[in-house]
C-alpha cells in the first residue's frame, strides 16, 4: 500500500490566504518530507520533520506531525502566486531508506 | 554547491531501443535513489544505490531495467528494449546519509518519451 497519501484535493485560493494540506500514512516512519513540484519540473525539498518532532517551521511553511494518528499537515501562510504548484508528502518508513510518495495536492493561488 | 544533475532532460526513443539516463549526485552525497513518475501519478521508488552497490531494488521491474553507480562517474539507469509504457519522468535523488535526519534532494528529471 502507498505511504504518504495526501487528501486528494485541489485547492484554489486567493493570494494572501493560507493553504493547508493533509497527509496520512500507514506504517512507522523515520521522517516525513514535503516537496513542491511546479508543472513539468523537478521536486523542490521544502521541509523534513523527524518522527520524534511534532511541529516545524520554515519561513511561511508550518508542518505538523501526529504519529498517533499517522498524519501530517502542511500550512502555507500568506500565499503568493508563485506558490502555485503540486505538493507531495513522502515518508521514509522505519528501517527503510526509500521515500514513499502520495499522489500530491494541486494548489492554485490566484493573484 | 551544484545540485543533483540529470541528463538528458528529454529523451525520445523508438520502441525496442535502449535508454540511458544519467545522474550525478550532490557533492558529498554517496546515496542515490531513482524514482519514476507516470503521468498524473505520484513518484514511485525504483532503486537505491551506494557507490558500486545496489542496496534496494525492490521497485525495479524485473526485466529490461538495470541501474549502476560506479566508483567513478554518474549513476546510470538503463532501460533496454523500451516500450510505450516506459514513457515517464525519471527522477534521481541523492542524500548524504540515511536515517531520520537526511533529506533526499532531487534532480530536474529526465522525461522519456517512447514513440
Amino acid at each position: 500500500s502507498q505511504q504518504g497519501e495526501e487528501d486528494p484535493q485541489a485547492l484554489s485560493i486567493q493570494e494572501g490566504e493560507n493553504a493547508t494540506m493533509n497527509c496520512s500514512y500507514k506504517t512507522s516512519i523515520n521522517n516525513l518530507q514535503w516537496y513542491r513540484q511546479n508543472s513539468g519540473r523537478g521536486l523542490v525539498h521544502l521541509i523534513l520533520i523527524r518522527s520524534n518532532e511534532r511541529e516545524k517551521h520554515s519561513g511561511r511553511l508550518r508542518v505538523t506531525l501526529d504519529t498517533s494518528k499517522k498524519s501530517s499537515s502542511l500550512l502555507i501562510t500568506a500565499s503568493r502566486a508563485a506558490d502555485t504548484a503540486s505538493y507531495f508528502c513522502a515518508t521514509v518508513p522505519y528501517g527503510n531508506n526509500r521515500l514513499a510518495f502520495g499522489k500530491g495536492n494541486q494548489v492554485v493561488v490566484i493573484p | 554547491n551544484a545540485g543533483v544533475m540529470q541528463n538528458p532532460r528529454h529523451l525520445v526513443r523508438r520502441r525496442g531501443q535502449e535508454a540511458r539516463l544519467r545522474c550525478s549526485p550532490m557533492k558529498g552525497h554517496s546515496h542515490v535513489y531513482w524514482y519514476r513518475q507516470l503521468p498524473e501519478e505520484g513518484l514511485k521508488f525504483m532503486v537505491y544505490l551506494q557507490k558500486e552497490n545496489i542496496i534496494d531494488e525492490s521497485g525495479m521491474p524485473k526485466e529490461r531495467f538495470s541501474a549502476e553507480f560506479p566508483k567513478e562517474g554518474p549513476s546510470i539507469l538503463r532501460i533496454q528494449q523500451v516500450v510505450r509504457g516506459d514513457s515517464a519522468a525519471y527522477f534521481c535523488a541523492s542524500s548524504q546519509g540515511t536515517g531520520k535526519d537526511y533529506e533526499q534532494y532531487f534532480g530536474p528529471g529526465t522525461r522519456l518519451t517512447v514513440t
